[in-house]
Formats: C-alpha cells, sequence, structure tokens
C-alpha cells in the first residue's frame, strides 16, 4: 500500500501561471517531507524540504505548504517557467530529517511558452 | 566533476550474465543508497551503507549483491537477473544514514533479456 501519494501523474501549465503540484501522506509517524526534480536521462535533484513543525517554507518561486492534519502536502511554483517542465516526487521520512525516504510516483510538469 | 556518478549509463544482460554497477560520490559524504525505479512505480530504496557498513537490506532479492569498499564508492552486483528487474538503478548519498537531503546519480537504466 502507497504511503506517499501523487494522483495527478501530469500537470500543464501556461508560462507565467502558478504550477501546484499536491501529494498525499496516510503514515501519519511521517514528519518530514522533500520535493525533488527529474529531467529525463538525469538523477532527482532535491528542491525543497519542510518539516513538520512548519506549515510553510519558500525558497524563491517555490513554496512547500503542508497540512497535517489533512495529511496534505503541495508545492507552488510562481512564475512557472518552461525550463520547470520536469517530474516532481514527493518524499516523505519519519525521524526528523534523519529517516529514510518514502516516494511517491511523481507528477510530470509541463509548462508551455 | 558531478557529485555522484553512476556507471555504466545503460546495460542490457542476459539472464545468466554477472555484470556490476558502480556509483561514486565526491561530496564527502559517509552513506549510500541503492533505489530501484521501474516504469510506474515510486523509487524503492535497496540498500543502505553507512561509513561502509550495510545498514539497510530492504528486503531485496540475494541475485543482488551490494559492495562498500569505501565511503566513496558503492557496486551493486547482478547475476541471475529476470525480466523484472530490467528498471533504472539510482545511486544516492548523503552526509550521514538518513539524513536529508540525498544527492542522486543520473542512474543506470538496466534492461534484462
Amino acid at each position: 500500500d502507497q504511503q506517499v501519494k501523487q494522483n495527478s501523474p501530469s500537470l500543464s501549465v501556461q508560462e507565467g501561471r502558478i504550477s501546484i503540484l499536491n501529494c498525499d501522506y496516510t503514515n501519519s509517524m511521517f514528519d518530514y517531507f522533500l520535493w525533488y526534480k527529474k529531467y529525463p536521462a538525469e538523477g532527482p535533484t532535491f528542491l525543497i524540504s519542510i518539516s513538520s513543525i512548519k506549515d510553510k517554507n519558500e525558497d524563491g518561486r517555490f513554496t512547500v505548504f503542508l497540512n497535517k492534519s489533512a495529511k496534505h502536502l503541495s508545492l507552488h511554483i510562481v512564475p512557472s517557467q518552461p525550463g520547470d517542465s520536469a517530474v516532481y516526487f514527493c518524499a516523505a521520512s519519519y525521524g526528523g530529517s534523519q529517516g529514510n525516504l518514502i516516494f511517491g510516483k511523481g507528477t510530470k510538469l509541463s509548462v508551455k511558452p | 566533476e558531478t557529485g555522484v556518478t553512476q556507471t555504466p549509463r545503460h546495460l542490457v544482460m542476459g539472464m545468466t550474465n554477472k555484470k556490476s554497477l558502480k556509483c561514486e560520490q565526491h561530496l564527502g559524504h559517509n552513506a549510500m543508497y541503492w533505489y530501484k525505479q521501474s516504469a510506474k512505480k515510486p523509487l524503492e530504496l535497496m540498500f543502505v551503507y553507512n561509513f561502509k557498513e550495510q545498514t539497510e537490506n530492504n528486503s531485496v532479492p540475494s541475485r543482488f549483491s551490494p559492495e562498500c569498499p569505501n565511503s566513496s564508492h558503492l557496486f551493486l552486483h547482478l547475476h541471475t537477473l529476470q525480466p523484472e528487474d530490467s528498471a533504472l538503478y539510482l545511486c544516492a548519498s548523503s552526509h550521514r544514514d538518513g539524513y536529508q537531503p540525498q544527492h542522486f546519480g543520473d542512474g543506470t537504466r538496466l534492461s534484462i533479456l
């Protein structure tokens, strides 16, 4: 049974608009969450993370929101750029930032010029 | 030079062959990981090494045999593989076991004939 779910396999957004990628989890023990970005033929690259003691973390155009009661997190990209087109993986761990990662299946984002 | 380097990038082998995947990290990390990504599935953790000692074996079949001679190098020895073992194999490293974020290599695309 999947503990980390990304229910949208793909998302298409116009350049300059907001991209919102969603992730749900089932294990209430998870307390650290990460987003990775993956281009074709490359490995995943760490993007942004959030601890369960926070509900928001921002880094430039990327913001991650965490709703613990709903066991839901989202990644907002504003404004979206064509170079953001990639597969985005949500991952979770327990043990703070010191646990093994459980990944979602990924969401393929396409940003159209 | 990239942080985590995997060779070869592509490998085609028969079910009776023996081959090895290699991973090298230049980040000064002490933990290294092997992941498997099959089509339409999330990344699955296979093995974890911390300071050259194996700390995690995620119920991986014995036809996969990891080796970590030092903190910078990680191998995955393959023998008598099955067609369902065809996948992308990713290596990652982090400062210590379970510390985030993990830094990934670009993977080896393995095809079993």
